[in-house]
């Protein structure tokens, strides 16, 4: 299986902060890879796929890029209904695999 | 509006047997797979599997082949997930996911369903 990894694990931010999370690969997913947001007692949300398609109603604050096996998501001014753990999916290779989240928290 | 929406919290004992459900609704239900992922938390999201509805499909990632049955009642637009023989091992949240028409990331999600076995 593709393993996927995420970091930073945990980020301290403030509202209006850009921030940047970043998912990588154990190998290349070319730029089939999703973006979920998930806050406490929620389920998953989709925010963005094949790398930087935003899902409809998704806030243009949300963008996301790469390719291969480096990829990003960027929120650019941080708002209080984006603290929430966020995940990357890769859906290049059977089986779909997911990265271990990281948690944006207020700082 | 589409929606997903599950079976409540339950609490069973190692060795019992359970059937979760996902019950579909505002789209054609035969029309796109059903997943289920498990999540412990801290451990992160894994796709255990997913079926279609359509001609009751399923596919199961080879590490919980054997270990869950999924199936679907197309007469009430709804998805299973069934244990014969519960661990410990198997408490988690399990959520059932929509999968995007012709794609393999997930669309919509229910709210998930809060498995503990424990004796």
């Amino acid at each position: 299986d593709i393993q996927m990894t995420q970091s930073p694990s945990t980020l301290s931010a403030s509202v209006g902060d850009r921030v940047t999370i970043t998912c990588r690969a154990s190998q290349s997913i070319s730029r089939w890879l999703a973006w979920y947001q998930q806050r406490p007692g929620k389920a998953p949300k989709l925010l963005i796929y094949e790398t930087s398609t935003l899902e409809g109603g998704v806030p243009s604050r949300f963008s996301g890029t790469g390719s291969g096996t480096e990829f990003t998501l960027t929120i650019t001014s941080l708002q209080p209904d984006d603290f929430a753990t966020y995940y990357c999916q890769q859906y290049h290779t059977y089986v779909w695999t997911f990265g271990p989240g990281t948690k944006v928290e207020i700082k | 509006e589409v929606q997903l929406v599950q079976s409540g919290a339950e609490v069973k004992k190692p060795g019992e047997s359970l059937k979760i459900s996902c019950q579909a609704s505002g789209y054609s239900f035969t029309s796109q797979w059903i997943a289920w992922v498990r999540h412990i938390p801290g451990k992160g999201l894994e796709w255990m599997g997913a079926i279609h509805p359509g001609d009751s499909d399923p596919r199961y990632n080879p590490s919980f082949q054997g270990q869950v049955t999924m199936s679907v009642d197309r007469s009430i637009n709804t998805a299973y997930l069934q244990w014969r023989s519960l661990r410990a091992s198997d408490t988690a949240i399990y959520y059932c996911a929509r999968q995007f028409s012709g794609h393999y990331f997930f669309d919509y999600w229910g709210l998930g369903i809060l498995v503990t076995v424990s004796s």
